[in-house]
């Protein structure tokens, strides 16, 4: 199946600062989306974004297909983003949504 | 407009017994999703309904079914429960199209003993 990568792993960024979060895939996909997932375990939804570039609010995002990664812009972090950023993608065969294992963030004061 | 619900929000049962979890889709969605996310994963596909069929399935053992109703909103029956299935079980709704977004739900947190 389709694999699913993000980096970093893990992120500890001081309050203010900005990031950029990866995603990468195996394989062509026709969905994309990234999430953040609340300390309660609540996936909410970032962006659907399987090309090109979206911005709302602090946060962006832009996909480049043809070379398969996804990028997640976070500017000037606060703490309420701290929590688990999750790429997810499906391949044009299926349904199923494939996650990455998630880029950990935590934002200080 | 309620988004995706789920119910119940935790629950605790011992090995070899059964449960079942619901999920009430976003309204104008007919299609849900049923994922397993273990402590420090990702979550993983269990598999999808649409017009009251599985339509996909992931990598999981036949005691995992499902059942969609008329209305869209669905269930995930777990058999013979294990210490592995220990969980946050998450549902998503869409629409029918494999283009559109997912929609996830807050979960069931299950804790097998």
């Amino acid at each position: 199946g389709i694999q699913v990568e993000q980096s970093p792993p893990d992120l500890i960024l001081q309050e203010g600062a900005n990031s950029t979060l990866r995603c990468n895939f195996s394989d062509s996909v026709n969905n994309l989306q990234w999430f953040h997932q609340n300390p309660w375990g609540q996936l909410i939804n970032l962006f659907y974004i399987p090309s090109g570039t979206k911005q709302n609010g602090r946060l962006s995002a832009t996909t480049v297909a043809t070379e398969r990664y996804s990028l997640l812009y976070i500017s000037s972090s606060q703490t309420t983003d701290s929590g688990v950023y999750f790429c997810a993608v499906n391949s044009n065969s299926g349904y199923a949504l494939n996650f990455g294992k998630g880029t950990s963030l935590l934002v200080t004061p | 407009d309620a988004g995706v619900t789920q119910s119940p929000t935790h629950l605790i049962k011992t090995r070899g017994q059964q449960v079942t979890l619901r999920c009430s889709p976003k309204s104008g969605h007919d299609t849900v999703s049923w994922y397993q996310q273990a402590l420090g994963q990702g979550p993983q596909f269990i598999f999808q309904y649409y017009e009251e069929e599985e339509r996909q399935r992931g990598n999981f053992p036949d005691r995992f079914s499902g059942h969609q109703f008329p209305n869209y909103s669905s269930e995930l029956n777990v058999n013979a429960l294990l210490l592995g299935d220990s969980a946050l079980y998450l549902c998503a709704s869409s629409a029918s199209g494999v283009r559109e977004t997912q929609y996830f739900g807050p979960g069931t947190r299950l804790l097998v003993l």
